[in-house]
């Protein structure tokens, strides 16, 4: 069964660097698209990024463009989200997720996430 | 960059009907997906391409879209049910973004 599992979350202060994992089993992971997407306390979900099979097509909403790099590791079966410039708004349990990307862009399996803090 | 609009809330009884919108422009020329998440969980994904559900979704949940309305109709409300709703699109015109509705409460009285 597909399995994702997050890591690498916890608390960091306002300007630091984190990296969070995505650990993916159960499926091909070389022929899926993947995506990170987050949700601050008590707020609603927010795209962040995601990344094509091949890694070749990036794509990264306004909040995180220039601060956080989507990468993985087809070999490793894994997904990384580089967070830099770190800011309080950023804090958030952060997700991935398999995409389906065939003409349209739906995300069909989440890990459970990994909580990001960012504060002094 | 494109906007969902969702409502806050929808409350329903036990047995009724909700019907929780999804309101975009033009909503009705992409294709909408709908996700539900109970409290302390990752999100599932209950609807894709406006109205196909994914195995193990019971046949309640039941999705359309026209216009600048999408719709989540679930049927015969369970307390189960109870969760937050979310619509998403993928906006292929504003740099390939994932778009999020702000969610939508149901409360099952």
């Amino acid at each position: 069964q597909v399995q994702l599992v997050e890591s690498g979350g916890g608390l960091v202060k306002p300007g630091g660097s984190l990296r969070l994992s995505c650990a993916a089993s159960g499926f091909t992971f070389s022929d899926y698209y993947m995506s990170w997407i987050r949700q601050a306390p008590g707020k609603g979900l927010e795209w962040v990024s995601y990344i094509s099979s091949s890694g070749s097509t990036i794509y990264y909403a306004d909040s995180v463009k220039g601060r956080f790099t989507i990468s993985r590791d087809n070999a490793k079966n894994s997904l990384y989200l580089q967070m830099n410039s770190l800011r309080a708004e950023d804090t958030a349990v952060y997700y991935c997720a398999r995409v389906v990307s065939s003409g349209y862009y739906l995300l069909d399996y989440w890990g459970q996430g990994t909580l990001v803090t960012v504060s002094s | 960059s494109y906007v969902l609009t969702q409502p806050p809330s929808v409350s329903v009884a036990p047995g009724q009907t909700a019907r929780i919108t999804c309101g975009g422009n033009n909503i009705g020329s992409k294709s909408v997906h709908w996700y539900q998440q109970k409290p302390g969980q990752a999100p599932v994904l209950v609807v894709y391409d406006d109205s196909d559900r994914p195995s193990g979704i019971p046949e309640r949940f039941s999705g359309s879209n026209s216009g600048n309305t999408a719709t989540l109709t679930i049927s015969r409300v369970e307390a189960g049910d109870e969760a937050d709703y979310y619509c998403q699109v993928w906006d292929s015109s504003s740099d390939h973004q994932i778009v999020f509705g702000g969610g939508t409460k149901l409360t099952v009285l």
